[in-house]
C-alpha cells in the first residue's frame, strides 16, 4: 500500500526549461493537491482536482499547469520554470468515509531552478 | 478570512518535558482546525483534527490539543516528550468543507535534546 507517490524526488532546472511532476495514489481518492512549501512560509495550495476531469486553482498558480489523467494520476508542469518556482512540491490526495475524510501526502519533490 | 498564526518557529525540550506548541486562529465561522508533524524529508501527518465534536482532542503518538473559541487558539500538547518529536508541526485551519480551503501555518520546529 504505497499512499501517494511523487516522482522525481530531486530535480534540478534551468531557467526557462520545462518539466512534469508526476503524483499518483492508490487509495481510491476523488481529490488530489499540489502545494508549494517555502521555508518559513508553510504550505501553499497551487491546484487542485475535487474529481476526475476537474481541475482548480488554488492560492498560487501562476507559472503551473495541472493535468488529471485518470483517479489517480495528477501532474503538475512547469512549462518555462523560473528561480522563483525553487520550492519543495507536495502532492496530496483525500478521502475516506463521510465526516472521516483526511488528507495524505506524498514525500515530495525537491526543485531547484538555477 | 481564515487566518493561522504559530507563536513559535522553534521550540526547544529535553527529552521527558512537556511540549506546547502554540498557535492562534481566525476565522468569521466556526472552523475546523488540525495540526500536521513532518519529519525531515517526509510529508506531512495528521495528528489530530477538531470539528466541533469535542474541545479536547486527542491525537497519534500521545498528543492532544483543546480548542478554546475565547481565546481562539489550539495549542498542541504532549505530556513527555520524546526524541522521535523532533519535527516540524504545522497549525492548520479550514472554514469550509473538503481540502481545499486549508490555510497552513508557517510551522513550529521541536528541537529534542537528550
Amino acid at each position: 500500500n504505497a499512499g501517494v507517490t511523487q516522482t522525481p524526488k530531486f530535480q534540478v532546472l534551468k531557467t526557462g526549461q520545462s518539466m512534469t511532476l508526476q503524483c499518483a495514489q492508490d487509495m481510491n481518492h476523488n481529490s488530489m493537491y499540489w502545494y508549494r512549501q517555502d521555508p518559513g512560509m508553510g504550505l501553499r495550495l497551487i491546484y487542485y482536482s475535487a474529481s476526475e476531469g476537474t481541475t482548480d486553482k488554488g492560492e498560487v498558480p501562476n507559472g503551473y499547469n495541472v493535468s488529471r489523467l485518470n483517479k489517480r494520476e495528477f501532474s503538475l508542469r512547469l512549462e518555462s520554470a523560473a528561480p522563483s518556482q525553487t520550492s519543495v512540491y507536495f502532492c496530496a490526495s483525500s478521502g475516506g468515509s463521510p465526516g472521516n475524510e483526511k488528507l495524505f501526502f506524498g514525500s515530495g519533490t525537491q526543485l531547484s531552478v538555477l | 478570512a481564515q487566518s493561522v498564526t504559530q507563536l513559535d518557529s522553534h521550540v526547544s525540550v529535553s527529552e521527558g518535558t512537556p511540549v506546547l506548541l502554540r498557535c492562534n486562529y481566525s476565522s468569521s465561522y466556526s472552523p475546523s482546525l488540525f495540526w500536521y508533524v513532518q519529519h525531515p524529508n517526509k510529508g506531512l501527518q495528521l495528528l489530530l483534527k477538531y470539528t466541533s465534536a469535542a474541545t479536547l482532542v486527542k491525537g497519534i503518538n500521545g498528543f492532544e490539543a483543546e480548542f478554546k473559541k475565547s481565546e481562539t487558539s489550539f495549542h498542541l500538547t504532549k505530556p513527555s516528550a520524546h526524541m522521535s518529536d523532533a519535527a516540524e508541526y504545522f497549525c492548520v485551519v479550514s472554514e469550509g468543507s473538503g481540502y481545499s480551503t486549508l490555510t497552513f501555518g508557517k510551522g513550529t520546529m521541536l528541537l529534542v535534546s537528550p
